[in-house]
């Protein structure tokens, strides 16, 4: 069954600095998001990304966040200078135009100290 | 965007059938009703989705009665694998949507 990769599994990181988390979507998706999931709380939508163009994205994608697909496989987040509430579990996720075909991946626990 | 109501856990016996009803009163016309599991430290998957009356698979069943204003997801003969959180979630039917999770329904299934 077809996967999406996200690497580091987990990457801890001083407040301030900038961190950028890795995706490999499905190889004939179309959409890509990420997802963010802060410890005990809901999954929150970030940033959808489609033709390579930011479709949607919500309140907490602000300024210091940014999204990029560098080389047509790869699909990245990128936070600018890391703080404190940034501390979660961040899921890519990417899908075809079906419904079942939305797929996350296993997540970066990022920690900021 | 329809609101979604679930009940916030839930246990059940290992080898029992496990029912967890979501309500959405204000479902739209267009919409489906997709039901996501996610174990800890692990991104949802997508289990079923239904638009009305029974949708059933591999994994589970979703009944969805004629006024669509709740859902309940059976899954049947629930195995300590099966601890985990399950979300309801309201919207089109299509990949090409962002995903609005609520808080689940956590689930633990007891030896």
């Amino acid at each position: 069954e077809p996967e999406v990769t996200q690497t580091p599994s987990h990457q801890v990181t001083q407040m301030g600095q900038e961190v950028i988390l890795r995706c490999v979507p499905i190889s004939n998706h179309l959409y890509f998001y990420w997802y963010r999931q802060i410890l005990g709380q809901k999954v929150e939508f970030l940033v959808s990304f489609y033709n390579n163009e930011i479709s949607e994205k919500s309140e907490i994608f602000d300024d210091q966040f940014s999204v990029e697909r560098p080389d047509g496989s790869n699909f990245t987040l990128k936070i600018r200078s890391t703080k404190l509430e940034d501390s979660a579990m961040y899921f890519c996720a990417s899908s075809d135009y079906t419904y079942y075909g939305y797929t996350f991946g296993s997540g970066t626990r990022l920690t900021v100290v | 965007l329809a609101k979604t109501t679930q009940p916030i856990s839930m246990d059940s016996y290992e080898g029992q059938e496990v029912n967890i009803t979501c309500s959405h009163n204000n479902i739209a016309t267009n919409d489906y009703i997709t039901w996501y599991q996610q174990f800890p430290s692990q991104g949802p998957r997508f289990i079923i989705q239904g638009y009305k009356t029974k949708v059933t698979n591999e994994v589970a069943s979703l009944f969805i009665p004629a006024d669509r204003k709740s859902s309940t997801l059976s899954l049947p003969r629930v195995s300590l694998s099966d601890t985990a959180v399950y979300y309801c979630l309201v919207g089109l039917q299509t990949g090409a949507n962002n995903l609005f999770f609520g808080t689940g329904t956590r689930l633990t299934v007891i030896p």
